[in-house]
């Protein structure tokens, strides 16, 4: 399995400022992923993140308002830029393990409260 | 497209009682079906997996699932519930490729009375 940390694992902030979440897994991975996780609900993938390209947005996300870097193959950043309460939520980051790279493995979760 | 549903988004059960949580899928191809664990303020942990071969699996923490393609089901069970059990339950499926098809039910919050 994939061992993944993320710093920070909360943070109250101001409206209208950005916050930068940080993502790291134990081993080389091609594609790591983030996800949104809003108060009471299920999972929504932000994005996919390679290494090496620009990450891939799903609908209704963009990048302007999530810019994500990947510089490694360990290593991902998620920025939430000009926040709103409506950003209050948990983010995940994840990143595949498993002998075929085929079980999605998820970070502790950063749990961003925007006043 | 591929979704995943859990019917019961709370379940309140006594220590030591059984358990099982429902997970109803829909996808196209061969599924890769995935149960999770959330404990309050923790990010997710996986409890079990199933690709492929016997349908009954288990996982961590004294927990099995049963896949029933005929039913489209992949519903959690565990014989005997501790306190510690309590948490929000996902069940997720996807294709296992490296491109992430992965689709999370809407989760199920797990209660246990002493």
């Amino acid at each position: 399995s994939a061992v993944i940390s993320q710093k920070p694992s909360r943070d109250i902030c101001q409206r209208g400022t950005s916050l930068t979440i940080q993502c790291q897994v134990d081993s080389q991975v091609t594609m790591m992923f983030w996800y949104r996780q809003q108060p009471g609900q299920s999972l929504t993938l932000i994005a996919t993140a390679n290494q090496g390209s620009e990450a891939t947005y799903e609908s209704g996300f963009v990048i302007d308002k999530f810019p994500i870097s990947r510089p490694n193959l360990t290593f991902s950043t998620l920025t939430v830029s000009n926040m709103s309460p409506e950003d209050s939520s948990i983010y995940l980051c994840s990143a595949p393990g498993g002998p075929r790279a085929d079980t999605q493995y998820f970070g502790p979760g950063t749990r961003l409260t925007v006043l | 497209a591929q979704s995943v549903t859990q019917p019961d988004i709370h379940i309140t059960v006594s220590e030591g009682a059984s358990l099982e949580l429902r997970c109803n899928y829909s996808y196209g191809a061969t599924p890769y079906l995935f149960w999770y664990v959330q404990s309050p303020g923790q990010g997710l942990q996986l409890l079990l997996k199933y690709f492929s071969g016997d349908t009954l699996v288990q996982g961590i923490k004294g927990f099995e699932a049963e896949f029933k393609r005929s039913q489209s089901s992949f519903n959690l069970r565990k014989p005997s519930v501790h306190w510690s059990d309590a948490a929000e339950y996902f069940c997720a499926v996807g294709s296992g490729s490296l491109n992430n098809d992965m689709r999370f039910g809407a989760g199920t919050r797990l209660t246990v009375k002493p």
